[in-house]
């Protein structure tokens, strides 16, 4: 039983394009996160929520749009796609509280043609 | 500027001996350290973490160990089995900020 969950697994779209990534977790944790690690690895919070309130958002372009309509989804929308987007993108889940330790989707691999 | 660094990039054992994997950080004000394994194409999982007020923490094969003064950690793993194989993050946090992650240090265990 897969418990934070993201589709799709790989997205492949062109410049200019919106698209949208899911996110599901089935663990009763309050807090959601978006990573993005990019092509030197890094992995990089853009944002997180805590019963669906936005408590992050680091300097993210206004192009990304996280949407969490209940605790256990949140959401990626992207706009406009640009070739700096094509990343590897995470989705995790944790209990409320400093130092939880987070657990993370498989990934979604982004790649912009 | 990286607040979280591991500086060696990759490691190499042989199964049955030890591994350690080493982390700097910068921000005296991290309450948690937290470690993180990443095999290909999966997410990073939660291996074992260490609370600031802490300089050891256990949990089967794997031990953190915290040096505040030298603002350092490391990971040991003993035995090294070639399963452990994967990358190793290291992540720090401070209370009211996001997890912060270094850069990953590859291990290969070799039968």
């Amino acid at each position: 039983d897969t418990a934070v969950s993201q589709t799709p697994k790989y997205l492949v779209t062109q410049m200019g394009n919106d698209k949208s990534i899911k996110c599901e977790q089935n663990l009763g944790h309050d807090t959601m996160y978006w990573y993005k690690q990019d092509s030197k690895k890094f992995l990089k919070i853009m944002f997180s929520y805590n019963n669906k309130e936005l408590i992050i958002n680091e300097t993210v372009p206004n192009r990304f749009s996280p949407k969490s309509p209940d605790k256990a989804h949140l959401n990626l929308h992207i706009n406009s796609l640009e070739l700096g987007d094509s990343a590897v993108y995470f989705c995790a889940s944790s209990q409320a509280g400093v130092g939880q330790p987070q657990h993370f989707g498989d990934g979604t691999r982004l790649s912009i043609l | 500027d990286q607040q979280v660094k591991q500086n060696s990039p990759s490691l190499s054992v042989q199964e049955g001996r030890i591994s350690i994997l080493n982390c700097d950080y910068t921000n005296s004000m991290f309450d948690y350290f937290l470690w993180y394994k990443k095999y290909p194409a999966e997410g990073p999982t939660f291996l074992i973490s260490i609370s600031s007020i802490k300089d050891k923490n256990e949990d089967g094969r794997f031990t953190v160990f915290l040096n505040k003064s030298a603002k350092h950690l490391s990971l040991h793993i003993v035995p090294s089995q070639p399963g452990d194989s994967a990358v190793y993050f290291c992540a720090a946090v401070q209370a009211g900020t996001a997890l912060i992650f270094g850069k990953g240090t590859t291990l290969s265990v070799s039968s």
